[in-house]
């Protein structure tokens, strides 16, 4: 299986900075990777599709980029709700794989 | 609205079994694969199983192969999860969500508790 692995495992930031989150993968997924956004006790919710595809919704700040095994997520100013954990998932092989996740806290 | 509603999470005993459902609505289930993601108690997220629209296919994590059984009825727009033989590891918030590649629409998720 592929393992997906993010970096940093928490990354502190502060309202209204740059946030870089980093997920590669043990083999190369072409394009097929996603992120995910999830709050306490919430469902996660889908961010990016196809590495660099915004899902209805996700607002401009939020970006992906990257193909075969390096891919980021980047958010451009961070908002108060922003603050979260994000889980890199691949669709290029079965069976599909999740990130361990990014905790992106205030700091 | 576009809603998937999951029951059937319990406390069960090692060794035990328990199904699991996901109701949807609001959408047609028939024309959607389905998926299967759990998440244990303060970890990440874990892929577990998906289902091809028709049922003809499915798709297991090396963790539940053997042991778990997703299937589906379109006529009820319902998704399952059989789990058998279950494991204190299986213990988890089980979430239904939309699709087989990308998961727009999630449940709100069901507990399941193995524990003696």
């Amino acid at each position: 299986e592929i393992v997906l692995t993010q970096s940093p495992a928490t990354l502190s930031l502060s309202p209204g900075e740059r946030a870089t989150l980093s997920c590669r993968a043990s083999q190369s997924v072409s394009s097929y990777l996603a992120w995910y956004q999830q709050k306490p006790d919430q469902a996660p919710r889908l961010l990016i599709y196809d590495a660099s595809n915004r899902a209805t919704g996700i607002p401009a700040r939020f970006s992906g980029s990257g193909s075969g095994t390096d891919f980021t997520l980047t958010i451009s100013s961070l908002e108060p709700e922003d603050f979260a954990v994000y889980y890199c998932h691949q669709r290029s092989n079965w069976p599909r794989t999740f990130g361990q996740g990014t905790k992106l806290e205030i700091k | 609205e576009v809603q998937l509603v999951e029951s059937g999470g319990d406390l069960v005993q090692p060794g035990g079994s328990l199904r699991l459902s996901c109701a949807a609505s609001e959408f047609t289930f028939s024309n959607y694969a389905m998926t299967w993601v759990r998440q244990a108690p303060g970890k990440g997220l874990e892929w577990v199983s998906a289902i091809i629209p028709s049922g003809g296919s499915t798709y297991y994590s090396d963790s539940v192969k053997g042991r778990f059984t997703i299937s589906r009825d379109n006529s009820k727009s319902t998704l399952y999860l059989q789990m058998n033989s279950l494991r204190a590891e299986d213990t988890a918030v089980y979430y239904c969500a939309r699709g087989q590649n990308y998961y727009e629409i999630w449940g709100q998720g069901t507990m399941v508790t193995v524990s003696s």
